[in-house]
């Protein structure tokens, strides 16, 4: 069954920082879509990133950065010299052929907390 | 551009009293559409999805319904509310597509007290 796993469930960083936000996947078909969402206090979810099974190359985009590894089922994100702004909730979810790709598992998520 | 509008932001219901909340997409066509549920410091529930007008699929088994009587236009009802119905709802659209997942863009959410 497909599975995504966020074992931080808070984390407290001081600003500047850097963080990195674990996400363990299960599943057992080949081709699948991996996300991450980022929902601040205001409570809207915002796309961050998403990630097919076929592209490992990791990824950067200014200060966050994705590490995307098969062989261990992860799919880590990395938030580099962390601000204020950072602070929010981090979801990581799949989506798979099993849920014929309409339907995207949400990891229960990582609250971040950035100090200033 | 597409837009998602979902409302209302915030809802205090009584116990018991009928419940409806729309979300309408902009700008797209034949959208996958979703309602997620959100209780209080935890994760995203799915409590229903659409892939097309008037194809409702549930997750699960509650006290709540979900209709899509236009394409772009996602309800969720209650005729019943009850204090587990509290949370923040969310609704979300995503580019049909086989065998592909674009990602969802979401509302901004509607908070329900039931009081």
């Amino acid at each position: 069954a497909q599975k995504v796993t966020q074992a931080q469930t808070e984390i407290s960083v001081v600003e500047k920082e850097d963080v990195t936000l674990d996400c363990v996947y299960e599943t057992r078909d080949t081709t699948y879509y991996l996300f991450w969402y980022k929902q601040p206090p205001s409570g809207e979810l915002v796309f961050l990133i998403r990630r097919n099974s076929f592209d490992e190359q990791n990824e950067i985009s200014g200060r966050y950065s994705w590490n995307f590894q098969k062989s261990t089922s992860s799919f880590n994100f990395t938030i580099t010299a962390s601000q204020v702004v950072d602070s929010a909730v981090y979801f990581c979810a799949l989506s798979d052929e099993k849920t014929s790709y309409d339907k995207v598992i949400f990891g229960p998520g990582t609250s971040l907390s950035v100090i200033p | 551009s597409q837009t998602i509008h979902q409302w209302p932001a915030t809802l205090v219901q009584p116990v018991g009293s009928p419940l409806s909340l729309e979300c309408t997409v902009e700008g797209t066509s034949n959208p996958n559409l979703y309602w997620y549920r959100q209780a209080a410091g935890r994760g995203l529930q799915l409590l229903f999805y659409s892939v097309g007008i008037g194809q409702i699929s549930s997750e699960v088994p509650q006290n709540l319904s979900a209709s899509r009587p236009q394409d772009r236009q996602f309800i969720l009802s209650s005729k019943k509310l009850l204090l587990s119905d509290s949370g923040f709802y969310l609704c979300a659209w995503s580019v049909r597509a086989a065998a592909f997942n674009y990602g969802y863009t979401f509302g901004s959410g509607t908070r329900l007290t039931v009081v």
